[in-house]
């Protein structure tokens, strides 16, 4: 069964303090891996999709890496505007069109 | 772009209600899935349908769960007895759903549902 572990639950940070989120995955086939971000009251809006290990992508101040096993969501010199939860989801080769989620990171970036 | 489209944005009602969620996809998507979110359990997939036909529906919970697609901009999710365990935020994605195209998903903004 597909399984994904989001760590850690939560995370504080001060304005402009780099730190990295983690995501471990057990899938039978990655089709692909995706971040979101759930700002409180609101939808998960979609962020980054890597397909292979070795793969990174970029946006602003985050950065999104994989490997065979986890994936990181790197956030440089953060502002309070990044304080959301970051929700990590795999799909699988076999099972098409749907994703599991993890349980996802809540950051908090104080000014 | 209007994007996913939810009715209505909270709900509150008693035991024993039926309750309907509603959802418009994104124009020209041909996957559309229901998720529920809780503290306990957080976003669980329910249901997907591919071009209005339910392919998988292994999520749902009970019997007292029901969805359609009658055509492809319009979804409900129906919960008939409702119980106050099904009290949630429930969020409706889509994707294209087409072969070789990017398989992100994009979310409506989830209706509150509160069964006391």
């Amino acid at each position: 069964e597909d399984q994904v572990t989001q760590s850690p639950e939560a995370l504080r940070l001060q304005e402009g303090e780099s730190s990295s989120l983690n995501c471990s995955y057990t899938v039978s086939g990655l089709r692909g891996l995706f971040w979101y971000r759930q700002d409180p009251g609101k939808g998960p809006e979609f962020l980054f999709t890597l397909y292979s290990a070795g793969e990174e992508k970029e946006k602003e101040r985050l950065k999104a890496t994989l490997t065979k096993k986890e994936s990181f969501l790197h956030i440089t010199a953060p502002k309070p505007e990044d304080s959301a939860t970051y929700l990590c989801a795999v799909q699988s080769l076999w099972n098409n069109n749907d994703m599991r989620f993890g349980a996802g990171t809540r950051l908090t970036v104080k000014p | 772009d209007a994007g996913v489209i939810q009715s209505p944005r909270h709900e509150v009602t008693e035991m024993g209600q039926e309750v309907t969620l509603r959802c418009k996809p994104i124009s020209g998507h041909n996957s559309l899935f229901w998720y529920r979110q809780t503290m306990m359990r957080g976003l669980e997939l329910l249901i997907y349908f591919n071009n209005n036909v339910p392919i998988d529906d292994s999520g749902m919970p009970e019997d007292r769960f029901s969805a359609k697609m009658p055509n492809a901009s319009f979804s409900t999710l129906k919960i008939q007895p409702s119980e106050p365990r099904d009290s949630a935020v429930y969020f409706c994605a889509s994707n294209p759903g087409l072969a070789g195209s990017s398989n992100e998903q994009f979310f409506g903004p989830g209706t509150r549902l509160t069964v006391l």
